[in-house]
């Protein structure tokens, strides 16, 4: 079965500065989806960025980015220029192309944003 | 608003008392979940749904009945419930399997509190 770890429990960053969320997933698979979703204190969760195993780019949108390692199973979410409204717990996600099993999430990073 | 609405927000009921979730799409998904968010846990799949059908029970205890009448919506029962079954209870839906993965689309959730 697939497995996502999310290592850091809690993050912090100055507004304005670049922070770097940890995510490693667990999989026999060789074709697969992974995601970051972000859950603000209005309970929301929010799609931030998506990944698509097959492609070698990096996705990015705005001031996020990731950096897809497939080879060491590694997917970390980049957020440039910090905002107060990106403080959030942020879930990073996994799920087979097949779709045939549920999309499984890590544990979750709580990021606060330091004015 | 992401096109999935969960009704009611906020839910406080006695442990004899019996009330249901209501879940909404009208993304033209056909397949919907309820997730369970306890504090300081990780998000925990109950129920999956894939063209009205159930396809996935996680070991739910029975005080959760889930109905599924048509693919826009979805219901969960809940019936002589536990203080430990107070909860966020979040609702998402996707493209069913092999329609493409473009991850879930989740709704706001409802806040449970079993006294």
């Amino acid at each position: 079965a697939q497995t996502v770890t999310q290592s850091q429990p809690e993050m912090s960053v100055q507004e304005a500065e670049t922070v770097t969320l940890s995510c490693t997933y667990d999989t026999s698979e060789s074709d697969y989806y992974l995601f970051w979703y972000k859950q603000p204190p209005s309970r929301q969760m929010i799609l931030v960025i998506r990944q698509e195993a097959y492609k070698q780019q990096n996705a990015t949108e705005n001031r996020f980015s990731v950096n897809f390692q497939k080879a060491a199973k590694s997917f970390s979410l980049k957020i440039s220029d910090s905002q107060l409204g990106d403080a959030a717990m942020y879930f990073c996600a996994y799920r087979s192309h097949s779709g045939n099993t549920p999309l499984v999430f890590g544990k979750g990073t709580r990021l606060s944003v330091i004015a | 608003e992401t096109g999935v609405t969960q009704t009611p927000r906020h839910l406080v009921m006695g442990m004899t008392n019996k009330k249901s979730l209501k879940c909404e799409q009208h993304l033209g998904h056909n397949a919907m979940y309820w997730y369970k968010q306890s504090a300081k846990k990780p998000l925990e799949l109950m129920f999956v749904y894939n063209f009205k059908e159930q396809t996935e029970n996680n070991s739910v205890p029975s005080r959760f009945s889930p109905e599924c009448p048509n693919s826009s919506h979805l219901f969960l029962h809940l019936h002589t419930l536990q203080p430990e079954d107070s909860a966020l209870y979040l609702c998402a839906s996707s493209q069913a399997p092999g329609q493409g993965n473009y991850g879930y689309t989740f709704g706001s959730g409802t806040r449970l509190t079993v006294v």
